[in-house]
């Protein structure tokens, strides 16, 4: 799976969007990027996942860029329930892929009210 | 809407017993996974299940560990004689489809070794 770059931390203020971005420069054609969540110790949260297409559900928007080797996460409207570590993760998605989920350190976002 | 539950939500074990932490996946999915995530460092793969077999394990996933669907629901993470360092959050997830389908994560059992 592509390696994925993501800034350390970021804060909000809450009511604004909240734009996380995600670095995945070496992804494959064929590599999904996906993004979770995990609230203090909580189980990681699914969000999004996208190939290329702009992707928007009622948590949030996934904007990939059209060379594919970046991309961002929006939340339209932070809450202060939208603190949380936020993981971008690239993987093979279909029966191809690797089972295992590789989760790096995320991006740490603080919304402030 | 669906969701993975684990059970118990905190375990305290003295070290050299066996635990057994126990998982209830979502009800159609196929695949199920065991991650862990010592306090203060990233979330681990341990291992992957399908049709009562393990399909990929990380290096973590040693013969102290072993997995088992003992019925139609449960999903069970076996660790034989614990460690100090099993301290961990473990989380049991599932996912309809292999491989790279999306995972459903349950809340996660804390484990504590004394």
């Amino acid at each position: 799976d592509a390696k994925t770059t993501q800034p350390t931390s970021m804060d909000c203020a809450e009511g604004r969007a909240a734009n996380l971005p995600c670095n995945h420069s070496t992804i494959s054609g064929n590599e999904y990027v996906y993004w979770y969540r995990q609230i203090h110790s909580q189980g990681p949260q699914y969000i999004i996942h996208g190939l290329k297409n702009n992707e928007t559900n009622e948590m949030a928007s996934l904007i990939i860029t059209e060379d594919r080797k970046s991309s961002t996460l929006i939340l339209p409207h932070a809450t202060l329930r939208d603190t949380a570590v936020y993981y971008c993760i690239v993987r093979v998605s279909g029966g191809a892929g690797s089972y295992q989920l590789t989760f790096g350190k995320g991006t740490k976002l603080s919304v402030i009210p | 809407e669906p969701e993975v539950t684990q059970t118990p939500s905190h375990q305290v074990t003295q070290m050299g017993q066996e635990v057994i932490l126990r998982c209830v996946p979502i009800s159609n999915h196929l695949y199920f996974y065991w991650y862990r995530q010592i306090l203060g460092q990233k979330v681990e793969f341990l291992v992957s299940f399908y049709n009562n077999e393990i399909s990929e394990k990380s290096e973590i996933f040693d013969d102290q560990f072993s997995v088992e669907r003992p019925d139609g629901s449960n999903f069970t993470l076996k660790i034989r004689s614990t460690k100090l360092e099993d301290s961990a959050m473990y989380f049991c997830a599932s996912s309809e489809q292999p491989g790279g389908d999306t995972q459903y994560f349950g809340p996660g059992t804390r484990l504590t070794v004394l």
